[in-house]
């Protein structure tokens, strides 16, 4: 089956650095890669939608100086997060969707989990 | 915007036992797919089940199954024979051209 490979799975940063996360779909090109957050006992908070070629779609409330999403080419999108701080902390997993026509399906990467010091 | 609803944030079923997990979403697409998703601690999103939105049928999974009704925007899973394994949140997730959102979750709780 599909594969979607996010790396890290867990880092530890200290406040005021960037972190970036990388989400790769292995065996599939995705022409859109969904980005979450996910808070202790939350659910799945869409934070940006991105599209091969183009500038991502950033949800109401989350700032995308602070998030920057790069999505190069068909099988990598990448998550930047900027001068990390302590609330910056929790799970974010990418989403990729297939993407032949038609396709309507999403693959989940593995989840990387941030800790901001 | 779309949304996905999930009103039962815990639930709990007997092991060999039957339970259903709701979902109510909205929508303006008429092209779209529904999911349920298993998340064990691990966190790692498991597909459950899938339904295309211009099927009629039902799609069902082994002990997996879902009610669909499509004017109502509700899609329900049914767990039969519930599993000690089956214990998890479950979360619905409807899924169009560019958009993919989740409900709130469900926690089950399976009691052997």
């Amino acid at each position: 089956g599909a594969v979607v490979s996010q790396h890290p799975s867990w880092v530890i940063c200290k406040s005021g650095t960037s972190v970036k996360i990388e989400c790769r779909s292995l065996d599939f090109q995705a022409t859109t890669m969904f980005w979450y957050r996910q808070f202790p006992k939350q659910s799945l908070m869409l934070m940006a939608t991105s599209n091969e070629g183009s500038k991502a779609t950033y949800e109401q409330g989350v700032e995308k100086d602070k998030f920057l999403i790069n999505h190069a080419s068909l099988t990598l999108s990448t998550l930047t997060v900027t001068s990390a701080h302590p609330e910056d902390s929790s799970f974010y997993i990418c989403s990729a969707r297939d993407g032949r026509q038609g396709a309507y399906r999403a693959f989940f990467g593995q989840g990387t989990r941030l800790t901001v010091v | 915007a779309q949304t996905v609803t999930q009103s039962q944030p815990e639930m709990s079923v007997q092991e060999a036992e039957t339970v259903t997990l709701s979902c109510t979403y909205d929508t303006s697409e008429s092209d779209y797919y529904l999911f349920w998703y298993k998340q064990p601690p691990s966190r790692q999103m498991i597909l459950v089940i899938r339904q295309e939105a211009y099927k009629q049928q039902n799609a069902t999974e082994n002990r997996f199954s879902v009610n669909f009704q499509k004017a109502a925007k509700s899609f329900s899973l049914k767990i039969s024979d519930s599993q000690l394994g089956d214990a998890a949140m479950y979360f619905c997730a409807l899924l169009n051209n560019n958009d993919m959102r989740f409900g709130a979750g469900t926690r089950l709780t399976v009691k052997p």
